[in-house]
């Protein structure tokens, strides 16, 4: 069965450089979410999509950005990284609200 | 190795017996709760859900007790096995936005010793 794809598995950028991380949810899924975990931490919450229109935000920085394209897709773009931004960043998706979002395995960042 | 500021709570079991992990939430409008667990450098994976007008589902060695009047959740796992370790999450959706936020409680460590 098909999962949630997230590029790049690991990246490395330094401090004030930008990145860009790429979300592949499941086909007919009209809810894209996108968390953060740092070491032994929660996922907390960043930013969602339902039907390629932003839903609800969380602890986002300004910084961020997001965006769900045409066919679902969705890309977090993240400038001028400082060292706190490492971390996992994981996107998720979701049929609808009653039902379970199947996570991807994740983007490592690492900040130098 | 695990990082320094790690403050998860954890849970140790012998392996065969029961584990019982709790979570409580503070939205009164949640009205569907997930538990996942997560492994070690991999996304949450679901184990079982409950909608909130259900105290208690029962899934594969494993069974969720929802008390709405205390706002508490229990994921109950019978006969833990070791690859039963790992780190369990409570998730809760709630009513009362136009989206379908979902709001991750926090995890708790659970290790099972042989």
């Amino acid at each position: 069965a098909a999962g949630v794809i997230q590029s790049p598995r690991h990246l490395i950028k330094e401090k004030r450089e930008t990145a860009t991380l790429k979300c592949y949810p499941i086909p007919r899924h009209d809810t894209v979410y996108w968390y953060q975990q740092g070491p032994g931490q929660d996922p907390q919450f960043l930013i969602s999509f339902y039907e390629k229109m932003q839903s609800d935000k969380g602890s986002i920085p300004d910084r961020f950005s997001a965006q769900q394209f045409s066919d679902y897709h969705s890309e977090l773009n993240m400038s001028s990284l400082e060292l706190g931004d490492s971390a996992l960043y994981f996107c998720a998706s979701r049929l609808d609200r009653y039902t379970e979002a199947f996570f991807g395995q994740g983007t490592r960042l690492t900040v130098v | 190795g695990e990082s320094v500021g790690l403050h998860l709570p954890t849970l140790s079991v012998q392996e065969g017996d029961n584990s019982i992990i709790n979570c409580a939430y503070s939205n009164s409008a949640s009205d569907y709760f997930i538990w996942y667990k997560q492994e070690s450098g991999k996304g949450p994976q679901f184990i079982i859900d409950i909608r909130s007008n259900m105290d208690k589902r029962q899934g594969q060695r494993v069974t969720v007790l929802l008390n709405k009047t205390v706002k508490h959740l229990s994921l109950q796992i019978a006969a833990t096995q070791p690859g039963d370790s790992a780190v369990y999450f409570c998730a809760e959706t709630s009513n009362n936005n136009a989206g379908n936020m979902l709001t991750f409680g926090g995890g708790t460590r659970l290790m099972v010793k042989p």
